[in-house]
């Protein structure tokens, strides 16, 4: 079965630390894995696409197929990065996604 | 502009009601979704439909109920047999023409209180 597991459920750090957001899944063929972020008091909003390698507010993610992972990393982490973040994998059928738990992102000043 | 409207936002219900939850797009999208979100347990799939008078079942079905009779419409329908409604509900949209996009735009999301 496609699964989707992000073990933290908090993560704290401090401003100007790394930060990494695990994810692993488990798919038998092919993925197609997204992060999606939800800031206080707004909608769900996609941050980034595996198929796209790119950065975006200075985010990225790299699939490890080996690892079944999709974690997400940043170098220096901003007050403004506080969210939850999802993981998320396409699932074969309907173009659904299938979201983890969630890991709720805090940067203390 | 154009989006993805949910209402009503907050909505309250006596035990054994049933409550609509509407959802409106305008951006011509093809497939429709409805999650339910509820904390430490992410986003869970109720119904989806990828074309207009055709739906499918989610993983969290039992006691939701939808209706797909226009495109831009996918309201969600939350029965009394629902054991557990209290939760905040998300509709998102796709558009399925789009070359490898498989992105999906959400709605602001209308939180269900069974009092």
């Amino acid at each position: 079965a496609q699964r989707v597991t992000q073990p933290e459920k908090l993560l704290s750090v401090f401003k100007g630390a790394p930060v990494e957001l695990k994810c692993n899944y488990s798919y038998s063929g092919s993925p197609e894995l997204f992060w999606y972020v939800q800031y206080s008091r707004q909608r769900l909003q996609l941050l980034l696409r595996h198929i796209s390698r790119e950065s975006i507010k200075g985010f990225t993610a790299d699939l490890n197929k080996g690892e079944t992972s999709f974690h997400l990393k940043k170098p220096f982490a901003q007050e403004e990065d506080s969210a939850m973040y999802y993981c998320a994998l396409k699932h074969d059928q309907g173009g659904k996604l299938i979201f983890g738990q969630g890991t709720e992102l805090s940067v203390k000043p | 502009d154009g989006g993805i409207t949910q209402s009503p936002k907050y909505l309250f219900r006596k035990e054994g009601q049933n409550v609509t939850l509407s959802c409106e797009q305008n951006l011509n999208h093809d497939a429709m979704y409805w999650y339910r979100q509820d904390p430490g347990q992410g986003l869970r799939l109720i119904y989806y439909s990828q074309i207009v008078n055709d739906f499918q079942k989610g993983d969290i079905a039992e006691g939701y109920s939808v209706s797909r009779e226009k495109k831009e419409s996918f309201p969600l329908t939350v029965t009394s047999a629902q054991k557990n409604p209290t939760a905040f509900y998300l509709c998102a949209s796709r558009d399925r023409g789009s070359s490898g996009a498989n992105v999906l735009t959400f709605g602001a999301g209308s939180r269900l209180t069974v009092l």
